[in-house]
């Protein structure tokens, strides 16, 4: 098994960018994939195969690949986009592992 | 569009047991795997149990083996995970999701919670 790295927290303002990035040398061979989480809410899926948006999430949302990292971006942050987010990955050996998460805070 | 209902959650004492039901409705229930994550109070998010469609093969995160089971009844489009021995660290909110060719966690309920205490 591995672990995926994510920092704690990112705070932007609104109408800024937010990047949220994530890593492991895994991330090199496997797809890594978003997940958003809000209290009390079904987690959501925003970002899949590293640069796949899910249909009904907007279009600031947007991922990117490079070597061991990839990262979530956020354009344009709003309120609502303050959530907790996971990234997460497949292992070979039929297991699945998240990160840590990363608090989203939008002052 | 695709519905996950969690139920079965509540209170128990270290070394009891419940079953976590998620009814599916939506998709063609028969057709895709499904898996059980969790999050601890203050935590982040820990796969816990997955199954195949049509219930053939199981696999659980260390820390459960032996202790939970998970199962599905497709007639009635639902999926379970009966825990037992359950211990101080079993309490979560616990998420039944739905995989897919394209994502491992397409759809996710809205999660029961679990609580174990004495």
């Amino acid at each position: 098994s591995y672990e995926l790295t994510q920092p704690p927290s990112v705070s932007v303002s609104p109408g800024q960018t937010a990047r949220i990035t994530c890593s492991a040398d895994v991330l090199a061979k496997q797809y890594a994939f978003w997940y958003q989480l809000k209290p009390g809410q079904a987690p959501v899926l925003v970002m899949y195969k590293d640069t796949e948006r899910p249909s009904g999430i907007p279009e600031r949302f947007s991922g990117s690949s490079s070597g061991t990292t990839v990262t979530l971006t956020i354009s344009g942050v709003q309120a609502e986009d303050e959530a907790d987010y996971y990234c997460q990955s497949p292992d070979n050996s039929a297991l699945w592992v998240f990160g840590g998460g990363t608090k989203l805070t939008v002052l | 569009q695709v519905q996950l209902v969690e139920s079965g959650g509540g209170v128990v004492q270290p070394g009891g047991s419940l079953r976590l039901s998620c009814v599916a409705s939506g998709f063609t229930f028969n057709n895709y795997g499904m898996h059980w994550v969790r999050r601890a109070p203050g935590k982040g998010l820990q796969w816990v149990t997955f199954i195949r469609f049509d219930g053939s093969k199981k696999y659980y995160t260390d820390s459960v083996k032996g202790r939970f089971t998970i199962s599905r009844d497709n007639s009635k489009n639902t999926l379970y995970l009966q825990m037992n021995r359950l211990r101080p660290e079993d309490t979560a909110v616990y998420y039944c999701a739905k995989d897919s060719a394209e994502a491992e966690f397409e759809y996710w309920g809205q999660g029961t919670r679990v609580t174990v205490s004495a």
